[in-house]
């Protein structure tokens, strides 16, 4: 089972240029998480959807933007890159298993900006 | 607002040796608690779950166990093994009225590494 899949691993960006991440899965999951990790510390949530068609933000949005077409696919958008988005982004998507609502991440795109 | 520490940092133990690893969170009401294995340039595997209402869970040679009201969870990791080597996360979801549909807040991690 392929799970979670983000493209690209690695990627060196310039001051102000854009990109989008992209993440999809394939085990029919409503819930689609974008996090952002950076060095010694834990993940933040930057948006997150519940469902295709339906977004929110989470703890750090500013200079990011998502959309959620299918249920498969969550890109994540940076239009105007700053260094201060230097860092490893992870995908995740889960479901509700009764009380249980376990995520299930991808291996990370790693994101400088110079 | 949510407030996850892992302590130690890091830690550096021998082959074989029994290890606890700390979480603290600042909010009592959480939904449940997770812990997260994270390898170099790997995504999080979620090793064990706990609910709020359970004091612990356990997985082969881990066990975990949380006390809410004092914000603490230890994730105990017995007859350590090299393969053991990696970060552990451990993540507190909200209570989001009494459903699984809160948001994760995580700490830093402790990095873990088992000398042969």
């Amino acid at each position: 089972n392929a799970g979670v899949t983000q493209t690209p691993k690695f990627r060196i960006l310039k001051i102000g240029q854009s990109m989008t991440l992209q993440c999809t899965q394939d085990m029919n999951h409503n819930y689609m998480y974008w996090y952002r990790q950076d060095p010694g510390m834990g993940l933040k949530l930057i948006y997150y959807s519940v469902g295709a068609g339906i977004t929110d933000k989470g703890e750090v949005p500013n200079g990011y933007n998502v959309s959620r077409s299918t249920t498969e696919d969550f890109p994540l958008r940076l239009e105007l890159a700053a260094p201060s988005q230097t860092s490893v982004y992870f995908c995740a998507s889960s479901w509700l298993q009764g009380n249980k609502n376990i995520q299930y991440f991808g291996a990370g795109t790693r994101l400088s900006v110079l | 607002k949510q407030e996850v520490t892992q302590i130690p940092a890091a830690l550096s133990v021998p082959e074989g040796e029994n290890l606890v690893l700390n979480c603290s969170f600042t909010d009592s009401a959480i939904y449940n608690l997770q812990w997260f294995r994270q390898d170099p340039g790997k995504g999080l595997t979620s090793l064990l779950l706990i609910q709020s209402s359970q004091r612990e869970q356990t997985s082969g040679r881990l066990n975990a166990s949380l006390d809410k009201s004092s914000g603490r969870s230890t994730l105990y990791i017995a007859a350590s093994q090299p393969g053991d080597s990696a970060t552990y996360l451990c993540a507190v979801r909200h209570n989001a009225g009494g459903t699984s549909y809160g948001k994760l807040t995580f700490g830093q991690g402790t990095i873990l590494t088992v000398h042969p």
